[in-house]
């Protein structure tokens, strides 16, 4: 089953405008919380992470804003650009055991349109 | 300093076929994951080595599918018998020694398998 749930899809975006994905995640373990950027035939890329001990983290035109009790967080890209069209991924894991994988949602493809 | 190293980027195998993908993680990256992206999907994760060492292969088929980490050279996803439903592009990633609550994980560019 899909531990990391993500929406939109798909989104189109003017230049100069937000664009905001969202994730939900169920398995109340998990403790960190990273967004990916991947470009068509690359690997994904860390953007911004956050931990559950924070409400929002912000780095530059990024910002992940985290709902512990909805077990909701989501990616905001301000002043959005063509260059930030690319597909982005959430991602969560959890310490148990020694083992950190990713568990990722099915992405998001973000057109910014000039 | 080098990123991910991943090898071959392309490879094409006909069905039946034995498939190997090489990775090199980062200098000084003891932890190397394996995971495979499906066309449109995410990620998914395969399985998690250290040197000479599986610690989790709870995403790994029961069959065809083997990894390994020696304690000289890359990690190696080998996959025999391939079939046409093995065609993805399978990433790796690595992180330096582990820290409690999660840690970064960095990703190489992925080997895009195709079956025939």
């Amino acid at each position: 089953q899909q531990q990391v749930k993500q929406s939109p899809q798909s989104l189109i975006v003017q230049k100069g405008g937000i664009s905001i994905i969202n994730c939900a995640y169920e398995n109340t373990a998990f403790d960190y919380f990273p967004w990916y950027q991947q470009f068509p035939g690359k690997g994904p890329a860390l953007l911004i992470a956050i931990r559950p001990d924070v409400s929002e983290k912000k780095e530059g035109r990024f910002t992940i804003s985290f709902n512990k009790s909805a077990k909701q967080f989501s990616l905001h890209i301000m002043d959005s650009q063509p260059g930030d069209s690319a597909t982005y991924f959430c991602a969560a894991s959890h310490d148990q055991t020694g083992a950190n994988n990713l568990f990722f949602g099915t992405g998001t493809r973000l057109t910014v349109i000039p | 300093n080098a990123g991910v190293m991943q090898n071959p980027r392309h490879l094409v195998r006909r069905r039946g076929q034995e498939a190997r993908l090489r990775c090199s993680p980062m200098k000084g990256h003891s932890h190397v994951y394996w995971y495979r992206q499906l066309p449109e999907e995410g990620l998914k994760f395969m399985v998690y080595l250290q040197k000479e060492n599986i610690i989790d292969e709870s995403g790994m088929p029961k069959e065809r599918f083997s990894a390994e980490f020696p304690k000289e050279g890359p990690s190696i996803l080998r996959i025999q018998q391939v079939v046409r439903g093995d065609s993805a592009a399978y990433f790796c990633a690595s992180s330096p020694r582990r820290l409690a609550g999660g840690n970064e994980q960095f990703f190489g560019p992925g080997t895009r398998l195709t079956v025939l």
